[in-house]
């Protein structure tokens, strides 16, 4: 079936330094979303993406957060500087935005490790 | 956005038909009921989806009540690739959010 690929699948940082976790969406889907799961917790959203602009984000979605998609490219999250509790897995999601509002393509994550 | 119910966890042996159970008491004429599970170190995956009724797909089924407010995800024959943690959610056109929201959805496992 379709699949969003995650990039990468693990990083390791210093608190303080700047991420950055890319989505490869799945082709011709609008709505692209953000997630964080941490360990043994409930997935919580962060932000959804459309059209070129954040659509709604959530109180998770810090100041330090950014989300973009320059044309073609990448749907990718910032966060910059990360903070401890920035330590979680970060899945990304795509929708087609139209119609079946409901069925997301999740990707497999990006397991963030702040040090 | 409708709140949903599961039950936190449940068990059952290998080759049984597993049912799931949510509550949704409060779910509006527009919303749909949608079905999802996460595997370990995997993100979630869309099962089926579901208004009114019965529904049916190669991965499982789902029966809705009448008056909506209850809906039972049915897997038959569980093997050890569907233990995971099954999550409800309703949503639909007209919520005003794109967005779904994971509860803490039902965890399910095999018995040895």
């Amino acid at each position: 079936g379709p699949k969003v690929l995650q990039i990468p699948s693990h990083q390791i940082i210093d608190m303080g330094q700047m991420v950055t976790l890319n989505c490869d969406p799945v082709s011709n889907h609008l709505y692209f979303y953000w997630y964080k799961q941490i360990l043994g917790q409930q997935m919580e959203f962060l932000v959804n993406f459309y059209n070129g602009k954040v659509m709604e984000k959530s109180k998770l979605f810090k100041d330090q957060f950014s989300v973009e998609r320059p044309d073609g490219s990448y749907f990718t999250l910032k966060i910059q500087p990360t903070a401890l509790e920035d330590s979680a897995v970060y899945f990304c999601a795509s929708s087609p935005g139209t119609g079946n509002t409901g069925q997301l393509y999740f990707g497999e994550g990006s397991k963030l490790t702040v040090l | 956005l409708a709140k949903t119910t599961q039950p936190p966890s449940m068990e059952a042996y290998e080759g049984q038909e597993v049912n799931v159970s949510c509550s949704h008491t409060n779910i509006a004429t527009s919303e749909y009921i949608y079905w999802y599970r996460q595997v370990p170190h995997q993100g979630p995956q869309f099962i089926i989806q579901g208004y009114k009724d019965y529904v049916v797909n190669e991965v499982a089924s789902l029966f809705i009540s009448a008056d909506r407010k209850l809906s039972t995800l049915s897997l038959p024959w569980v093997s050890l690739r569907d233990a995971a943690v099954y999550y409800c959610i309703v949503t639909g056109p007209g919520t005003g959010s794109n967005r779904l929201t994971f509860g803490k959805g039902t965890k399910f496992s095999l018995i040895p």
